[in-house]
């Protein structure tokens, strides 16, 4: 399984734009690059996720490298709500069998 | 509103005693996982459902069992056999496609008293 790299924790003020970096240098050209967010206590949610382009919804942005070693997840005005641990996983497209999670970034935002 | 739900959400188990922790979801989703996590740590298999009927072990499956009767459950059985049970267990389900996200339940906090 392909792994990824995050860094442990990173720090934002509120209203501030947040970079989450992961490293995928393993990353074969099947594999999704996906991003979960968990709050204390909770089930991981699904932010986002990306093959080969950038891609926005709602809730962020993702920009994936031209050669997909690397990928930023981008929270553009964190808030409160966004502290959480951050995890980016890969799924391979063609043994979608399971995810594996490493120990994620933990994002602590300050008013 | 389709979604995961596990139950209970808080377990207590006394030494040697087998428990069961529920997992039920109304997505249709195909495939279906159990994690286990630790205070602080990231989150690590345990079993997973392709179909029904048919599961395989994940990377920490010993102490544990499930079954797969139906496509909507996947129950997971903390046997007396797991020596460290106490810990966060999250069910999850996905269809088979990559492109896709994981749904996620809301976890059972299971301790052994």
């Amino acid at each position: 399984d392909a792994k990824t790299t995050q860094p442990n924790s990173m720090e934002s003020n509120e209203e501030e734009p947040v970079h989450l970096p992961c490293n995928h240098s393993t990353i074969s050209g099947t594999d999704y690059i996906h991003w979960y967010r968990q709050l204390p206590s909770q089930g991981p949610e699904y932010v986002i996720h990306g093959l080969t382009s950038n891609v926005n919804n709602r809730m962020a942005s993702l920009a994936i490298a031209e050669d997909r070693k690397s990928s930023t997840l981008i929270l553009h005005r964190a808030t409160l709500r966004d502290a959480a641990v951050y995890y980016c996983i890969l799924r391979d497209s063609y043994n979608t069998d399971k995810l594996i999670f490493g120990t994620g970034t933990r994002l602590q935002v300050f008013p | 509103d389709g979604g995961i739900t596990q139950s209970p959400k808080y377990l207590f188990r006394k030494e040697g005693q087998n428990v069961t922790l529920s997992c039920e979801q109304n997505l249709n989703h195909d495939a279906m996982y159990w994690y286990r996590q630790d205070p602080g740590q990231g989150l690590r298999l345990i079993y997973y459902s392709q179909i029904v009927n048919d599961f395989q072990k994940g990377d920490i499956a010993e102490g544990y069992s499930v079954s797969r009767e139906k496509k909507e459950s996947f129950p997971l059985t903390v046997t007396s056999a797991q020596k460290n049970p106490t810990a966060f267990y999250l069910c999850a389900s996905a269809t088979g496609a990559a492109n896709y996200g994981y749904t996620f339940g809301s976890g059972t906090r299971l301790t052994v008293v």
